[in-house]
């Protein structure tokens, strides 16, 4: 079994439509990141959290140590939103999902 | 503007010959990263380096080799001993020389190799 897991794996939507992505994990960490990876590869990184939630925009990334989840979530979607969505989270190295791909339709 | 920038965006070559991917970051980070993308598979760490001269393996160096001379460049070769070398490599950035643990990465556009 993966140490992170995201869910799911394919996900398509309509513009507008609001969307959720899960990361779960099961080891301990000090914090978890969400990444962007565009169609053309590069990598942007969306959050850094350790407790809470964070909002930048239209996206936002919550968190339950506790629980060992994290959610991100994108409000009126539109197509320039598409791309592959990563969570990793740090133990004593970073440990990478498999990621989410998200595909957004006008 | 800041940032990384890998050389080339694609790259092919034939079996038995070594490969330099290049990685410059002008960031002023100490820490930088090579990652290995495969389909299917999380991102894999193959070495890091928190400071000129200096660097770690990560969890799958076997087949390859980096050095830190200056600390803007980070270029790694994948040797003939890399037993599956095609893959998309992405070379990383870090403020924090803890391999990331506390502050957001930077990373590249990526290098996509094809080994035939």
């Amino acid at each position: 079994k993966n140490e992170v897991e995201q869910s799911p794996q394919n996900l398509t939507a309509q513009e507008g439509e609001f969307i959720t992505i899960n990361c779960s994990y099961s080891v301990g960490i000090s914090a978890l990141h969400w990444l962007q990876q565009h169609p053309g590869g590069g990598i942007v990184s969306l959050f850094m959290l350790s407790s809470g939630k964070k909002k930048h925009g239209r996206l936002i990334a919550t968190i339950n140590i506790q629980e060992k989840h994290s959610s991100l979530h994108i409000t009126a979607s539109h197509p320039r939103d598409s791309a592959v969505y990563i969570c990793a989270v740090n133990t004593d190295k970073l440990i990478f999902g498999t990621g989410t791909r998200l595909q957004v339709f006008p | 503007d800041g940032g990384i920038t890998q050389s080339p965006k694609y790259l092919f070559r034939k079996e038995g010959q070594n490969v330099t991917l290049s990685c410059e970051q002008n960031l002023n980070h100490d820490a930088m990263y090579w990652y290995r993308q495969d389909p299917g598979q999380g991102l894999r760490l193959i070495y890091y380096s928190q400071i000129v001269n200096d660097f770690q393996k990560g969890d799958i160096a076997e087949g390859y080799s980096v050095s830190r001379e200056k600390k803007e460049s980070f270029p790694l070769t994948v040797t003939s001993a890399q037993k599956n070398p095609t893959a998309f490599y992405l070379c990383a950035s870090s403020i924090s020389s803890d391999r990331g643990l506390d502050s957001p990465l930077h990373f590249g556009n990526g290098t996509r190799l094809t080994v035939t």
